[in-house]
């Protein structure tokens, strides 16, 4: 079974205090790896799609890696609108084009 | 562009009852996906459709739960009877012709059985 397992679940940082989430996946044949932002009340919003390990994107504060088991987001120097939940998605070989998430990691920054 | 529509926002109902949400797609977007996130999870695909066709329903609870496209713009997912363990915020995602890099969600329905 596909599984997408990421930690912490929650993490606090202070303003400028730079850290990553992890994603690590067992799926039977990756397409592509999601990482999304979503905050209270809203839909997930998508950040980056990473295809091959080696692969790295960023945005702004944000940098996404991949590796053949696993993905890290790393945030450098966070404000408090970077506060949200990150979700990481994978999608898999084979049916339909769907995305399978893990449960998400909290990040709250303090000013 | 206007985003994927979803209403309600918030329902609340009693368990046994029945409940349908409504979702509006991006316009032209021949892929429409209904996601359940339960609190602290991430979402999961209840169903896909491809215009109006289904796609995927292997994670839909069929004995309570329905969906459908008409004419492949609009769809409504509906519950009928509600368990306590429905509570959840139900998300709508539209692509086009699945291509999962224009993979817009709205922003949900919550919905609360007591």
């Amino acid at each position: 079974e596909d599984q997408v397992t990421q930690s912490p679940e929650a993490l606090r940082l202070q303003e400028g205090e730079s850290s990553s989430l992890n994603c690590s996946y067992t799926v039977s044949g990756l397409r592509g790896l999601f990482w999304y932002r979503q905050d209270p009340g809203k839909g997930p919003e998508f950040l980056f799609t990473l295809y091959s390990a080696g692969e790295e994107k960023e945005k702004e504060r944000l940098k996404a890696t991949l590796t053949k088991k696993e993905s890290f987001l790393h945030i450098t120097a966070p404000k408090p609108e970077d506060s949200a939940t990150y979700l990481c998605a994978v999608h898999v070989q084979g049916g339909s084009e769907k995305l399978v998430f893990g449960k998400g990691t909290k990040l709250t920054v303090n000013p | 562009e206007a985003g994927v529509a979803q209403s309600p926002r918030y329902k609340i109902i009693e368990k046994r009852q029945s409940v349908a949400f409504w979702c509006n797609p991006i316009s032209g977007h021949a892929t429409l996906y209904w996601y359940q996130q339960i609190l602290g999870q991430g979402p999961k695909l209840l169903i896909q459709f491809q215009n109006n066709g289904v796609v995927d329903d292997s994670q839909l609870p069929k004995d309570r739960f329905s969906a459908e496209r008409l004419k492949g713009v609009d769809s409504t997912l509906k519950i009928q009877p509600a368990k306590l363990e429905d509570s959840a915020v139900y998300l709508c995602a539209s692509s086009l012709n699945r291509n999962l890099y224009g993979y817009t969600f709205g922003s949900g329905t919550r919905l609360t059985v007591v």
